[in-house]
């Protein structure tokens, strides 16, 4: 079975710039969580999405950020415009319905914005 | 407000020994507890989990206990290996089935050989 795919595996840019970031979850997932981690704050949920509906995005810091899940096999997260405390790695999971179904991760895409 | 907290940044031990990581929780609404590993470089893999109705559950080498009257989870692996070194992660699901996941600080474990 393919796992959660994320791309790209590292980006580096500059200030100010809008970057993209892509996620293909596991196919038959249900929920997708896109997460940054960072050394002060650690894992943190940003939003998630229910049959590609967003459905919780409190932790999405603020209105730079925005996430897009246009089909159940592909989902974005932008942030436009790029600021270097965005620097991070940031993961995305997937999960099937169900009580106790594990979210399963991609490897992540560490950003480094100069 | 950390409700799910690892209170142990790192753990060291020998091959071949027990390693226990430690979790506490302060929500009663969790209904089921996660055990991830993550290496470097790559994203967190799920290890095991146990219902918030049992107090045990078993995997291989990975035992994990739940005490609820502590609102404590341990995670047992038996014997340790050098590969078991990562950064361990605890991690609880709220009841109601939306699977959002709340996670610890995560702890670093290190197996000497």
């Amino acid at each position: 079975d393919a796992g959660v795919i994320q791309s790209p595996r590292h980006e580096v840019t500059e200030m100010g710039q809008e970057v993209t970031l892509r996620c293909k979850p596991i196919s038959g997932h249900d929920y997708l969580f896109w997460y940054r981690q960072t050394m002060m704050r650690g894992l943190e949920l940003l939003i998630y999405f229910n049959n590609n509906v967003p459905i919780d995005d409190s932790g999405m810091p603020e209105d730079r950020f925005s996430a897009k899940m246009p089909n159940a096999s592909f989902s974005t997260l932008k942030i436009q415009p790029s600021e270097p405390r965005d620097s991070a790695v940031y993961f995305c999971a997937s999960r099937r319905t169900g009580g106790g179904q594990p979210q399963h991760f991609g490897d992540g895409t560490r950003l480094s914005i100069l | 407000d950390q409700q799910v907290k690892q209170n142990s940044p790192s753990l060291s031990v020998q091959e071949g020994r027990i390693s226990i990581l430690n979790c506490d929780y302060t929500n009663s609404m969790f209904d089921y507890f996660l055990w991830y590993k993550k290496y470097p470089a790559e994203g967190p893999t799920f290890l095991i989990s146990i219902s918030s109705i049992k107090d045990k559950n078993e995997d291989g080498r990975f035992t994990v206990f739940l005490n609820k009257s502590a609102k404590h989870l341990s995670l047992h692996i038996v014997p340790s290996q050098p590969g078991d070194s990562a950064v361990y992660f605890c991690a609880a699901t709220v009841s109601g089935n939306t699977g959002k996941l709340i996670f610890g600080q995560g702890t670093t474990l290190q197996v000497k050989p």
